[in-house]
């Protein structure tokens, strides 16, 4: 049981808004601490989709985004693309468990 | 272009320690800022960070997992390495090396990973 809590899937047609929430607490996303994404395609290693609550590495398209507001985080996925199917994760810092966390992880299924 | 690569014991008998390096190319290990780290994934689950170390050799480790892990550095190699003691089967996992780039309050985020290996806890 993570800290920071995903819901375990969501789903989505072609072209649609998807978000995927990440709740935490006080001692992670609530004192200011950043939130991370990944995505993890079926097989392959995580890749990172955004950094910094809202930053966007470079080559990840602009139908990524992500935003921070007390002490959750949500990765909104707009646009959808069959080649988003994948597993997402939401990592931050905890300072009660002094160390780094992930989310459970959202499996988005593209209808 | 930074590449990230495990190698090890795919097979740890319990109670045996398991041993992991993550040879990196690319780019040097002696930079400062970047952490390196190691973050596990059982079958069917979601990611858990192991620890981290620094090119001083300065280590962070998962408070869950601190008893049993040791990371080393090797600058002359350019690698990194993991041992975790008293292996289980619930130790069984895709094992993962990464770099860390430091966020606003300096804790790293994950922008280079390795492909993975998995490691087996049984007899």
């Amino acid at each position: 049981q993570s800290v920071l809590t995903q819901p375990p899937s969501v789903s989505g047609a072609p072209g649609q808004r998807v978000t995927i929430s990440c709740t935490g607490s006080s001692s992670n996303i609530g004192t200011g601490y950043d939130v991370h994404w990944y995505q993890q395609l079926p097989g392959t290693a995580p890749k990172l989709l955004i950094y910094g609550n809202t930053n966007r590495p470079s080559g990840v398209p602009d139908r990524f985004s992500g935003s921070k507001s007390g002490t959750s985080a949500s990765l909104a996925i707009t646009g959808l693309q069959a080649e988003d199917e994948a597993d997402y994760y939401c990592q931050s810092y905890d300072s009660s468990l002094s160390g780094l966390v992930f989310g459970g992880g959202t499996k988005l299924t593209v209808l | 272009q930074l590449r990230l690569q495990e190698s090890g014991s795919g097979l740890v008998k319990p109670s045996q320690t398991l041993s992991l390096t993550c040879a990196v190319s690319g780019g040097s290990i002696n930079t400062d800022n970047y952490s390196w780290s190691w973050i596990r994934q059982p079958p069917g689950k979601g990611l858990e960070w192991i620890g981290c170390i620094y090119h001083s050799g300065s280590t962070y480790y998962n408070p869950s997992l601190k008893s049993r892990v040791t990371m080393s550095v090797d600058r002359s190699r350019n690698q990194f390495s993991l041992k975790l003691s008293s292996v289980t089967a619930a130790d069984t996992a895709v094992y993962y090396c990464a770099r860390g780039f430091p966020d606003s309050a300096r804790w790293p985020y994950f922008d280079y990973w390795g492909q993975g290996t998995l490691v087996t806890g049984s007899s």
